[in-house]
């Protein structure tokens, strides 16, 4: 049981360029969540999808776009990277949305130059 | 405003000691509460889950408290092997909305021989 799996796990990128985050759960989660986690700051939610076929604002959504691709699958993506989106990506899924219980991926660490 | 603090920001300890971690949270209407635990460069995992309800429970080593009335839940760990050295995460749900989850910035506790 794989349960959330993200790729890619390391990423550099040049400002102003594009990259689309994988992730994908195996656990027949309706609910699927994209947070960044900075030092000091937490995890921060960035988009979610409550069910599959939507998607909503988080916390901090500006400069990322997602796409609830079917059940299983939610990527998130940087159309043009900037700096300050260096971070830690987690992708999270639980089985109802606002359920505390997440399972989370084991995240990607992007840096952007 | 619906926050969570955690305290300390990181704690040392050595090996075999008990310690106990804060986390105290204005989020209101109250759903639940969560700790989860994260290793250096993986995603968190699920500790416990406490409700209204609830005052205590444990899982082996950790027991965690909560106190509805003052809006306040500990995470007491006992015995602590090299192996709790992680991030400690508080997260509170809210009992409204599908973007509903709280986190704190997290305790980072180091267990040291």
């Amino acid at each position: 049981n794989a349960g959330v799996t993200q790729t890619p796990k390391f990423q550099v990128l040049k400002t102003g360029q594009s990259m689309t985050l994988q992730c994908a759960q195996d656990m027949n989660h309706n609910s699927m969540y994209w947070y960044r986690q900075d030092p000091g700051m937490g995890l921060r939610l960035i988009y979610y999808s409550a069910s599959e076929g939507t998607t909503d604002k988080g916390e901090v959504p500006n400069g990322y776009n997602v796409s609830r691709l079917n059940k299983r699958e939610f990527s998130l993506r940087l159309e043009s990277a900037a700096p300050s989106q260096t971070s830690v990506y987690f992708c999270a899924s639980s089985d109802l949305p606002g359920d505390t219980e997440a399972f989370f991926g084991q995240g990607t660490r992007l840096t952007v130059v | 405003k619906n926050q969570v603090e955690q305290s300390p920001q990181s704690l040392i300890i050595l090996e075999g000691k008990n310690c106990t971690l804060q986390c105290n949270y204005t989020v209101s209407p109250f759903s639940n509460l969560r700790w989860y635990k994260q290793d250096t460069g993986r995603g968190p995992v699920s500790l416990t889950i406490m409700t209204f309800s609830e005052n205590t429970k444990s899982n082996g080593r950790y027991t965690a408290t909560l106190d509805a009335d003052t809006k306040q839940s500990s995470l007491h760990i006992t015995a602590s092997q090299l192996s709790d050295s992680a991030s400690y995460i508080c997260v509170v749900s809210a009992k409204t909305g599908a973007n509903n989850l709280f986190f704190g910035t997290g305790t980072r506790l180091t267990v040291i021989p």
